[in-house]
């Protein structure tokens, strides 16, 4: 168990859908990182907050957007899905510091489909 | 090309056999280097990381890069079914905007008793 946790586990929606997924870091840590896992794609990286603030920007859709709260959790909203929106999606977390990223523990991630 | 490369298999070996796990890069900016184990349905988990060239080695598992030739590898000895998961390699630079991971597509590998 890495310490991270992400809900839900498994999200069925139809196209044109919005759906919000959240992340909890490891106690103590403040990066959050959101991954995409396909078949075809692999693991790209989507986004990164650190402390409530985004830090790094990757592959990340316009109809995509995330926050990091207060408490640390993260959300990653989805919309207007569609069917290729369809992966799991993985949150990673790490240590106290921005500039240089330690370790990260990856959540047990949510399987989105999208019919 | 992609920034890191790795053949996605799968890889399959008879129960004991010694593994070898690849992956190619181009980038030279990549200064720490990573192994992450994930079997399916899971969360991929961190089991080795190293910086710049060498060996590191961690009980059954060890680690080698080979920063000249921009290649790095995983060696599994003794290797068990409960080894059988996806091996993702990751590499990163040591500063600014590099230093999130670009990872490998992953490599499948089944060892069967």
């Amino acid at each position: 168990d890495s310490g991270v946790t992400q809900t839900p586990k498994h999200l069925i929606t139809a196209t044109g859908q919005r759906v919000t997924l959240r992340c909890s870091p490891r106690s103590g840590d403040l990066s959050v990182y959101w991954y995409q896992q396909s078949l075809d794609q692999g693991l790209q990286f989507l986004i990164q907050y650190y402390n409530g603030e985004e830090r790094a920007k990757g592959n990340i859709l316009e109809r995509f957007s995330a926050q990091q709260f207060p408490d640390l959790h993260s959300e990653l909203n989805l919309s207007s899905l569609e069917l290729g929106d369809s992966a799991l999606y993985f949150c990673a977390s790490s240590g106290r510091s921005a500039a240089r990223t330690d370790t990260q523990y990856f959540g047990p991630g949510t399987r989105l489909t999208v019919l | 090309q992609k920034e890191v490369e790795q053949d996605p298999g799968p890889l399959s070996v008879p129960e004991g056999a010694i593994v070898s796990l690849n992956c190619t890069y181009s980038n030279s900016a990549f200064q720490y280097f990573m192994w992450y184990r994930q079997y399916s349905r899971k969360g991929p988990e961190l089991l080795m990381y190293t910086y710049s060239s060498g060996n590191k080695e961690d009980g059954r598992f060890t680690a080698q890069v080979d920063k000249s030739s921009k290649y790095i590898s995983l060696f599994i000895r003794d290797s068990q079914p409960s080894d059988s998961a996806t091996y993702l390699c990751a590499m990163r630079g040591a500063s600014g905007g590099s230093y999130i991971p670009t990872f490998g597509r992953g490599t499948s590998l089944i060892v069967h008793p």
